[in-house]
Formats: structure tokens, C-alpha cells, sequence
């Protein structure tokens, strides 16, 4: 079974630039979410989403920050413009629905430098 | 909501046991507790979870006080592979919205 995919890896962008990650969740997999950790610090829940639609939001910085999966399976994450404080490794993690909330299945991450 | 407490690193000799404290002295009574470990550039991974009676399964073994107020986790055959950051977490919230919530976890280094 394939794993939780998100690309890029890296990105190094400077302030007040844009930037977008992808993910793709495993095949099967209705819930979605996105992580941002700090460099020392645990990962910090964003957005889940549930299908196409947002569970939880209440942790993501809406001035900046957007996601959205249109057709209830890839993901992206976008931050217009960046701050240095987001600097971070952001990750996606995807769950099957109604299944435990530890049964979550982390991608990679993409870790993101900004200049 | 219910934190956790983690020492920041430990070490531990190879083939020795790892036993990784945790305190959650504000856990709720129908809280569990969850053990994630994260390798260096990879995602989280999900290692073992309890209620109130000690787990084991092939990965660890989870012991919980009586009065649920600690645990630990416990690798009983460290390698160097298991060098890693390991979180405690108590889930938070209900329902379709709650999150499994990280704390800084412990930088276990596994020592050849």
C-alpha cells in the first residue's frame, strides 16, 4: 500500500513570497490533515479536512494560510504571502473515516525555508 | 485539556531497555494515552496507545500507573534504528474534531 505522498520536499522561497505544497492522501483515506512544525517543537494540527470539507480550521492562520481539497482526495496547502516564521516542516497526514485517531499515516513533509 | 510531560533526550545503550517516562497528571478518566515516535526527516509514527492497563505489542510496551497520572514507554531491545523523537499525547476534544495535540516529546538517542 502506497503511503502518504507530498511534494516538494524542500522549498526555499523568500519573504512575502508565495508558496503551495501538495499532498496526496493514501487510496481510501476521507480524513486529511495538515501539520506545521517547528524546528524543536512537536507538529502543530492546521486544517482537517473530512472529504472535501473542513472540519477544523481553528488553528490556521487564515490571513495567510489557505487549503482546500476540491475533489475530496489531493490536498494543498498555500501560504501567500510568507513570513520567516514560517519557516517549518509542513506535514500531511491522512486517516481512514471512522477509524481511531491514532490510525493516522503521516507523508514526509515538505520542508519549507523562508529567506 | 490534559498535557504531558517529557523529559527533553535520554540515552540509551544498544540492546538495552529504553524506558521513556511521561507525566499526564491532568488526564481525564476517559482519556487515552498515545505514543508517537518520529525519526530524523520522516512523519510521525504511530507506536502504541492504553486506557488504564499496560499494552505491549511488537513494537513497545506501555505501562500506566494506577492512577493514570504517568507512564512509560518501554523499548525492551533498543537499536540505533530506534533513535528518534517520542511524544506522549492525550487526545484532546470530541467528536469529528479532535487532534491528536504534540507535545516536544523526548530526543531518544540509542549509543552503539
Amino acid at each position: 500500500e502506497a503511503g502518504v505522498a507530498q511534494s516538494p520536499r524542500y522549498k526555499i522561497i523568500e519573504k512575502r513570497q508565495s508558496v503551495a505544497f501538495w499532498c496526496n492522501p493514501i487510496s481510501g483515506h476521507a480524513t486529511l490533515y495538515w501539520y506545521q512544525q517547528i524546528l524543536g517543537q512537536g507538529p502543530k494540527l492546521l486544517i482537517q479536512f473530512q472529504n472535501n470539507g473542513v472540519v477544523d480550521d481553528s488553528q490556521l492562520p487564515k490571513d495567510r494560510f489557505s487549503a482546500e481539497r476540491l475533489k475530496g482526495v489531493d490536498s494543498t496547502l498555500k501560504i501567500q504571502p510568507a513570513k520567516l516564521e514560517d519557516s517549518a516542516v509542513y506535514l500531511c497526514a491522512s486517516r481512514l473515516a471512522g477509524h481511531n485517531i491514532y490510525e493516522q499515516y503521516f507523508g514526509p513533509g515538505t520542508r519549507l525555508t523562508v529567506t | 485539556d490534559a498535557k504531558t510531560t517529557q523529559p527533553p533526550s535520554m540515552d540509551c545503550a544498544e540492546g538495552r531497555a529504553a524506558n521513556l517516562p511521561c507525566n499526564h497528571s491532568t488526564i481525564s478518566g476517559n482519556e487515552y494515552v498515545y505514543w508517537y515516535r518520529q525519526i530524523h526527516s520522516q512523519g510521525p509514527q504511530y507506536i502504541i496507545h492504553g486506557l488504564k492497563n499496560n499494552e505491549t505489542n511488537e513494537m513497545a510496551s506501555l505501562i500506566i500507573t494506577e492512577d493514570r497520572k504517568s507512564s512509560t514507554l518501554i523499548l525492551p531491545h533498543a537499536t540505533l534504528r530506534d533513535t528518534a523523537v517520542y511524544y506522549c499525547i492525550v487526545r484532546v476534544g470530541a467528536g469529528s474534531a479532535r487532534q491528536l495535540t504534540f507535545g516536544s516529546g523526548t530526543q531518544l538517542t540509542v549509543l552503539p
